[in-house]
């Protein structure tokens, strides 16, 4: 399995505070994504990294902003949760990128906004 | 990104080979076809992509139309394991984003 670590698992927090999801990587990949997974959407691109430094929106971006200062590490940072950002929030890491590129998905943060 | 489209839920027997179509009338040359799943509470798993012709590895096999506009997943002998949502994904070489629609449930009976 890929070495792919989210922290927190599991949270509840309440509307209007920040709110900071960790995803650690030991394998050194490039490509670093974040997605949220809702019922009736599937999972939906919030932002992803393609190197230190370098990050872009996905479709869902607003409400949340990233940042990646080392290769293993990508935050998504809630400024102020509201109850819609309530989901699911999955990891994935890629070396390459385009077609040939394979995701290797963390498991899952759950996350309650009240 | 080009749209895929799958039955919602499917069902097969225990060792019983399985079939998962996906329809994508709009691909485009450049598009691969890639599946991944989601087994409960947990993070979907790469399972076989490819472009145009078939391919095999240990865990299916994706058989490509001729025109390309359909694609099938085949799980030869379906496990209890194998329980889980199967998503069809198009992407070229340029995009960054695997866009996931809802995916066929397919459940295995004892």
């Amino acid at each position: 399995d890929a070495g792919i670590t989210q922290s927190p698992r599991h949270k509840v927090t309440e509307t209007g505070t920040p709110v900071t999801l960790r995803c650690h990587q030991t394998e050194n990949h490039r490509y670093m994504y974040w997605y949220r997974q809702d019922p009736g959407h599937g999972l939906r691109l919030i932002h992803y990294s393609y190197g230190v430094k370098d990050t872009d929106k996905g479709e869902v971006s607003d409400g949340y902003s990233v940042s990646r200062s080392k290769t293993e590490d990508f935050l998504l940072t809630l400024e102020s949760a509201t109850s819609s950002q309530t989901s699911v929030y999955f990891c994935a890491i890629s070396d390459r990128s385009g077609f040939t590129g394979e995701l290797f998905f963390g498991e899952g943060s759950r996350l309650t906004v009240l | 990104d080009a749209k895929t489209t799958q039955p919602n839920s499917m069902e097969s027997n225990e060792e019983e080979p399985v079939h998962l179509p996906c329809n994508h009338s709009t691909i485009s040359g450049t598009d691969y076809i890639h599946w991944y799943r989601q087994l409960p509470s947990q993070g979907p798993e790469y399972v076989i992509h490819g472009l145009t012709s078939n391919v095999n590895n240990r865990m299916a096999s994706l058989a490509i139309a001729e025109d390309r506009k359909s694609s099938t997943l085949i799980l030869h002998r379906a496990t209890l394991r194998d329980a889980a949502v199967y998503y069809c994904i198009l992407r070229d070489d340029y995009g960054q984003n695997f866009v996931f629609g809802p995916g066929t449930r397919l459940s295995v009976l004892p």
